[in-house]
């Protein structure tokens, strides 16, 4: 069983909204920050923020402060990345990510499958 | 904070090979790394004070000095050929970045 499954690719224009998904499988969700890291096409890895799904606490990157909301549903153990209007910049695949944050531990121990988010006119 | 990692490295097939990452934030957090092969996505190798995840080869291991910390694969494998990247919190403790990632070619 995958322990964290993300929703499927998305194409979209330039304006538009989306939400895309990760929901947690089994235990994944309890008891962890989970993570959104950005790659785009041929370049490395973004840290965007986390967020605590048992109270929604969450911590971004200046970088996409504002520019993205991040959201959970305890209930359903799913985490959400969303945009309120899609630039072309923003083409890229979209990871989540289990973060276990304890000082000896911190890592991103488990990744979802990636989304594939399309920016296009 | 930043991290710096050199965007590629080489080894030869057996030998020994590390990869650095240097930034103010591992003076306090340990990193961790990820293996990234194309079109996959990254997957943890090492974590903490040189931990690796079930799975995880032991010719991975990692070591962590002041502001520098290191993956060193040793006896490399054409299948250890990957985009590697660092990983740490920064001096806020709720913040996150990522090495800009070295790319290795197993010669």
């Amino acid at each position: 069983e995958v322990p964290l499954v993300q929703s499927g690719a998305e194409v979209k224009k330039p304006g538009e909204s989306l939400k895309i998904s990760c929901q947690g499988r089994g235990h994944t969700f309890t008891g962890y920050w989970i993570g959104w890291v950005r790659q785009m096409p041929g370049k490395g890895l973004e840290w965007m923020g986390n967020i605590w799904p048992d109270d929604s606490t969450t911590n971004y990157s200046p970088s996409f402060q504002g520019q993205v909301t991040i959201s959970a549903d305890r209930s359903i153990s799913t985490a959400y990345l969303q945009w309120s209007s899609l630039k072309a910049s923003d083409t890229a695949m979209y990871y989540c990510a289990r973060w276990q944050q304890l000082a000896s531990k911190d890592s991103f121990d488990i990744w979802g499958q990636g989304t594939m988010v399309t920016v296009s006119s | 904070s930043e991290l710096t990692q050199d965007p590629v490295a080489s080894v030869a097939l057996g030998q020994t090979v590390r990869i650095t990452c240097q930034g103010d934030g591992l003076r306090n957090y340990y990193a961790s790394w990820y293996q990234q092969k194309p079109g996959q996505a990254p997957v943890l190798v090492i974590y903490g004070h040189n931990n690796r995840p079930s799975g995880i080869p032991d010719r991975f291991s990692g070591s962590q000095s002041g502001s520098t910390a290191s993956l060193t694969i040793t006896g490399a494998q054409a299948e250890d050929e990957a985009d590697y990247y660092c990983n740490c919190r920064d001096s806020s403790a709720h913040r996150l970045s990522f090495g800009g990632g070295t790319k290795l070619t197993v010669l």
